[in-house]
């Protein structure tokens, strides 16, 4: 069955990066794209962009650009994304969410909360 | 930016009421909209697409209507296991964008 299991929460310093994990399975990972989404404490959820695995192409959302680096390393099924910069504005859970057929996220990671503080 | 708004923003029902959940878009997305379950501590679930399309293993309870910039979420005969917050999504045009979530609690 598909599953995307996300690496485990950070606390990490202002100003620093963190880089997080979502590793694949149960589908083959070059065939769909990746998302990932971030839902701050109380509010709803974000689009922060996609890569797709096969080439390793990617888009996003214009208010993370800068903010937001997606990579995937086919060899382990596995996407990152990386946030730099941190500031307390990025203190949230990311989800990675499989974009299925039809262009829908039919499956989603369990969440990564950072937590961004001094 | 597509611009999504959900209402109510919390609702409180009692089991067996049914209950709707709308959600307006700010330009029409010709019905390139999903709604998402999410319980508590937990990651949303794909409930609705494409505005009414059940996603397979969804109890037939949850329908999903609606087209242009106006759509909405019934939910018969309410569950206890019902209880989540309720997003829509639009995959019309990037960025992608979520309504805001409807909480939904037990009377």
């Amino acid at each position: 069955q598909v599953q995307l299991q996300q690496s485990g929460a950070e606390l990490v310093k202002p100003g620093s990066s963190v880089k997080i994990s979502c590793k694949a399975s149960g589908y083959t990972f070059t065939s769909y794209d990746m998302h990932w989404i971030k839902q701050q404490p109380g509010n709803g959820l974000e689009w922060i962009g996609w890569i797709y695995p096969g080439n390793g192409n990617t888009k996003y959302n214009q208010k993370f650009n800068g903010k937001a680096t997606l990579t995937a390393d086919k060899s382990s099924s596995t996407a990152y994304m990386q946030l730099s910069s941190l500031t307390s504005e990025d203190s949230a859970v990311y989800f990675c969410a499989r974009l299925g057929t039809g262009s829908w996220f039919d499956y989603w990671g369990q969440g990564v909360m950072v937590t961004v503080s001094s | 930016d597509i611009q999504m708004t959900q209402s109510p923003a919390s609702l409180s029902a009692s089991l067996g009421e049914t209950v709707t959940i709308e959600c307006l878009a700010s330009e029409d997305i010709y019905s390139n909209l999903a709604w998402y379950q999410q319980k508590p501590g937990k990651s949303p679930q794909l409930l609705i697409y494409y505005a009414n399309s059940l996603n397979d293993g969804v109890p037939s309870r949850f329908s999903g209507s609606g087209s242009g910039t106006q759509y909405s979420l019934k939910i018969n005969s309410l569950q206890s296991e019902d209880v989540s917050i309720y997003f829509c999504q639009q995959n019309y045009d990037s960025p992608w964008t979520f309504g805001g979530g409807t909480k939904l609690e037990l009377k």
